[in-house]
């Protein structure tokens, strides 16, 4: 079956810099990858997902790249803010999904 | 907008109890799913239901079962509690057939077993 992997498990950064969050999973045939933000206390939510058939895609701040070759996919966020502290979490499905141990990101204002 | 609910936010039982965790989904959505979420181990799949009395395994089914007799509701059942099933329980689900739909979560259920 998949196998996501997740890094780093913690990340903090300064207000106004760049995260950076990298997934990597194990099963070729995976064409879907979601990527959700889960703040304290709150259900996961999706904030952005790619398909196999695209190499990137952008949301205002946010943007997802993927590379099928390597079998990794990451996310990328611009400009952070302190909003932005959440855990992040990755997943990447065919028959079925399964999810990355998450990324505790906290933005220092 | 898609309306995930669960029963309990937080629930305290004892070892041996019987436990059911309710979800509510409001969207007519096909698929249903039951995860737990421990720190570090991410969101692992109990068990999840594409239809109606239709159920599959996920990766940690021991110890856990799971009803679906209407499309809106799927129950997670604790046949008998161990301290070791105290996590936090996310139901979601996704709109049609395939795994590749965008799952929504509800707001999860918060289970200690003393």
């Amino acid at each position: 079956g998949e196998n996501v992997e997740q890094h780093p498990s913690t990340l903090s950064v300064q207000e106004g810099d760049s995260a950076v969050i990298k997934c990597t999973y194990s099963d070729s045939a995976s064409n879907y990858f979601p990527w959700y933000k889960q703040e304290l206390g709150k259900r996961p939510q999706l904030i952005i997902d790619i398909r196999s058939n695209v190499g990137e895609k952008k949301d205002q701040r946010i943007a997802v790249t993927l590379n099928k070759t390597a079998k990794h996919f990451s996310l990328h966020i611009t400009e952070t803010q302190p909003e932005d502290s959440a855990v992040y979490f990755c997943a990447a499905s065919y028959n079925d999904m399964r999810f990355g141990a998450g990324t505790r990101l906290t933005v220092k204002p | 907008d898609v309306k995930v609910t669960q029963s309990s936010r937080y629930l305290v039982k004892r070892t041996g109890e019987k436990v059911f965790l309710e979800c509510v989904q409001d969207m007519d959505h096909e698929n249903m799913f039951w995860y737990r979420q421990d720190p570090g181990l991410g969101l692992r799949l109990i068990y999840f239901s594409y239809d109606v009395k239709m159920k599959e395994k996920g990766d940690i089914p021991e110890g856990y079962s799971v009803s679906r007799e209407k499309k809106e509701r799927f129950s997670l059942i604790l046949e008998s509690a161990s301290t070791n099933q105290t996590s936090m329980y996310l139901c979601a689900s996704s709109l049609g057939t395939s795994v590749t739909d965008t799952q929504y979560f509800g707001p999860g259920t918060r289970l200690t077993v003393l």
